[in-house]
């Protein structure tokens, strides 16, 4: 079936450090989607793409949708306490198929 | 935007004993909502799809007849743990879309259930 890679499994960084994380996958997409996930809460849209090659910023946070249909990354500039949680990558192959997520990249943030 | 509304958000109950999550979209018609389980430190894991006024989608290996999907409205799909055993505690999380196309999935804030 269709699985996504995503890494890191874990960073530490010191706050005001830029974060950098990516989602691989031997299958298309048509859609890719980010998410964040706080202990004990629902995943959080942050940002969702839906072009090939499409770069869209939400804030500090700038996402690509790989020309391939096959990869994404995420990046966090200056990155806060407040950053810390699993984030997700997440695919959607058809219009109203289900989201196939990756295994999450788990951030820490020493202030 | 759009808002998922889980309840509740956490239940613990005695095993043998069935327990009932609902999930609600407030401000938009679910015509798809989607069920997951996440263990511990995991990922997500879907458990099923449903769309209004027909069965669930169960994905392989997730028992229908134990975890029982209800989506009876455009705003309301309902999940039930039947004999629940403590191996069903976990969290579990519903989303939602308004239907085809390129809509954002919207996640609720999940159900923690402890079956003791």
């Amino acid at each position: 079936g269709q699985q996504l890679n995503q890494s890191p499994q874990s960073m530490f960084i010191q706050e005001g450090e830029d974060v950098s994380m990516n989602c691989t996958s031997s299958s298309i997409f048509n859609t890719w989607l980010w998410y964040k996930q706080d202990p004990g809460e629902g995943p959080v849209l942050l940002i969702a793409l839906y072009k090939a090659g499409e770069l869209t910023s939400n804030g500090r946070l700038t996402a690509q949708f790989g020309i391939t249909r096959k990869d994404s990354f995420l990046n966090i500039s200056a990155s806060i306490p407040s950053d810390v949680g699993i984030y997700f990558c997440a695919g959607q192959g058809g219009s109203q198929g289900n989201l196939i997520f990756g295994k999450g990249t788990k951030l820490s943030v020493k202030p | 935007g759009a808002v998922v509304s889980q309840h509740p958000s956490r239940v613990i109950c005695k095993s043998g004993t069935s327990v009932k999550i609902e999930c609600r979209s407030l401000d938009f018609q679910a015509t798809t909502m989607f069920w997951y389980r996440q263990f511990p430190k995991q990922s997500l894991m879907l458990m099923a799809t449903s769309n209004e006024g027909s069965k669930a989608t169960y994905e392989q290996g997730v028992e229908k007849d134990k975890f029982l999907i209800n989506h009876a409205s455009l705003t309301l799909s309902t999940l039930t743990v039947t004999s629940a055993h403590p191996e069903d505690s976990s969290f579990y999380i519903c989303s939602a879309t308004p239907g085809q196309g390129n809509y954002g999935y919207t996640f609720g804030s999940g159900t923690r259930l402890t079956v003791v």
